[in-house]
């Protein structure tokens, strides 16, 4: 099983629908969490971290299930420039390395 | 003015030569990475480097030899190459080994034929 598991998509929307991706991680250790997002042939960026209480960023909203060992994140009104794959990442204990899923990929359609 | 940069963009190559990809950052950073995203899209760790000094050095096959002359530099060599080595090779760097927001190269993409 691997470490950090997500859906790889491709999640086909239209402009204007609300979408949302679901990550799971394995190790309960794990202390921090975020989304990155990654655009077609390029680098990945940091999105939004993710806290215990939920946190929203303009039309994003990432939520964190420590029970259920999950992360979300919501996109509203989705827009074209939305378009990309979203990376979970969470970080543990052994040196706060960064441990990325595999990305769900997002195509927002006009 | 690029805050990491990394080069080649593109590398094609045949098999068993040997190639390097250098990496810069102007960010004033300590921690350098590589990462290998593979085709199936998975980016992994590969080494950091905090001041010049290895701290993270993945199962890796030795092959891959980094290199930093400095904090600003981390340089990837490989010897050998195998088809298995074609992927996007991306640098990074953070303020502190650990920290949790990481800058990356555009990436580099090693084609082996």
């Amino acid at each position: 099983r691997k470490e950090v598991e997500q859906d790889p998509g491709p999640f086909n929307v239209p402009e204007g629908a609300t979408v949302a991706f679901n990550c799971t991680y394995s190790n309960s250790a794990s202390q921090s969490f975020f989304w990155y997002r990654q655009d077609c042939r390029k680098e990945p960026k940091l999105l939004m971290s993710v806290y215990s209480s939920g946190n929203e960023d303009g039309r994003f909203t990432a939520q964190l299930n420590r029970a259920s060992q999950y992360i979300s994140l919501l996109i509203r009104d989705s827009k074209l420039s939305d378009s990309a794959t979203y990376l979970c990442v969470v970080t543990h204990n052994a040196g706060n390395m960064l441990t990325f899923g595999g990305g769900t990929r997002l195509m927002v359609k006009p | 003015d690029t805050a990491v940069s990394q080069t080649p963009k593109y590398l094609v190559t045949q098999m068993g030569n040997d190639k390097s990809i250098k990496c810069e950052q102007n960010l004033g950073h300590d921690t350098m990475y590589w990462y290998k995203q593979d085709s199936k899209k998975f980016l992994k760790i590969m080494f950091s480097y905090n001041n010049k000094e290895l701290i993270i050095n993945e199962t890796v096959p030795n092959r891959f030899s980094p290199k930093s002359p400095d904090k600003a530099h981390l340089n990837l060599h490989i010897n050998s190459l195998e088809l298995g080595d074609s992927a996007v090779y991306f640098c990074a760097s953070s303020f502190l080994p650990g920290a949790n927001v990481l800058t990356f190269g555009a990436g580099s993409r090693l084609t082996v034929l």
